[in-house]
C-alpha cells in the first residue's frame, strides 16, 4: 500500500518556467490537499479538494492552480515560477469529505522545489 | 479559528517520558485536538487525536484537561527516533483545514 505518492521529489526551475507537481493516493480518500513548507516554519495550505470535482483556495493560493483529475489524483501547477515559490511541497489526503471534524491527514514525502 | 500555543523547543532524555504541552483556550465544543509529528524533512505523520477523553494508542497518550483548554502529548519512553517537530492542531470552524503552526521541536538526547 503506497499511500500518498508525489512526483518529482526534487526540481529546479528558472524564474518564469512552469511545472506541475503530481500527487496520487491509493486509499480511496475523498479529500486531498497541497501544502507548502518554508524553512523553519509550519505548513501552509495552498489549495484543497474536498471531493472529486471540487477545489478551494487555502491560505496561500496566489501563483498556483490545481486540478482534481479524478478521485486518486490532485495536481499543483506553477504557471510562472518565482523565487518566492522555493519551498517544500507536501500533498495530503483524508478519508472524509469536508464539514466533518474527525479525520486524519496522510502525507506524501514531499517535493523540494528551487526556483532560481 | 481556534489557535494553539506550543513551546518552541524541548529536550528529553532517552528512555524518559516526553510531555509536550499545548494550549488551545478558544477551542469550540465539536473540535478535536490532533497531534502530528514531522521527522526531519519527511511528511508529517499522524500520532493521535481526541475530543474530551484521554486517548492512548501504540505511539502516545493524549491528556486533555476537563475544560479542554489545554492538552499534553505523552511519549512514554522516548527514543532517539522520536526527535522531531510535534504539531498540536485544532480543526478550524469550517472543519475543512488543518492549520499547522511552528510546533515544538523535541530533541531526545542520549
Amino acid at each position: 500500500n503506497a499511500g500518498v505518492t508525489q512526483t518529482p521529489k526534487f526540481q529546479v526551475l528558472k524564474t518564469g518556467q512552469s511545472m506541475t507537481l503530481q500527487c496520487a493516493q491509493d486509499m480511496n480518500h475523498n479529500s486531498m490537499y497541497w501544502y507548502r513548507q518554508d524553512p523553519g516554519m509550519g505548513l501552509r495550505l495552498i489549495y484543497y479538494s474536498a471531493s472529486e470535482g471540487t477545489t478551494d483556495k487555502g491560505e496561500v493560493p496566489n501563483g498556483y492552480n490545481v486540478s482534481r483529475l479524478n478521485k486518486r489524483e490532485f495536481s499543483l501547477r506553477l504557471e510562472s515560477a518565482a523565487p518566492s515559490q522555493t519551498s517544500v511541497y507536501f500533498c495530503a489526503s483524508s478519508e472524509q469529505a469536508g464539514g466533518l471534524t474527525n479525520e486524519k491527514l496522510f502525507f506524501g514525502s514531499g517535493t523540494q522545489l528551487s526556483v532560481l | 479559528d481556534a489557535k494553539t500555543t506550543q513551546p518552541t523547543s524541548m529536550d528529553c532524555a532517552e528512555g524518559r517520558a516526553a510531555n509536550l504541552p499545548c494550549n488551545h483556550s478558544t477551542i469550540s465544543g465539536n473540535e478535536y485536538v490532533y497531534w502530528y509529528r514531522q521527522i526531519h524533512s519527511q511528511g508529517p505523520q499522524y500520532i493521535i487525536h481526541g475530543l474530551k477523553n484521554n486517548e492512548t494508542n501504540e505511539m502516545a497518550s493524549l491528556i486533555i484537561t476537563e475544560d479542554r483548554k489545554s492538552s499534553t502529548l505523552i511519549l512514554p519512553h522516548a527514543t532517539l527516533r522520536d526527535t522531531a517537530v510535534y504539531y498540536c492542531i485544532v480543526r478550524d470552524n469550517y472543519g475543512q483545514n488543518f492549520v499547522f503552526g511552528p510546533g515544538t521541536r523535541l530533541s531526545v538526547l542520549p
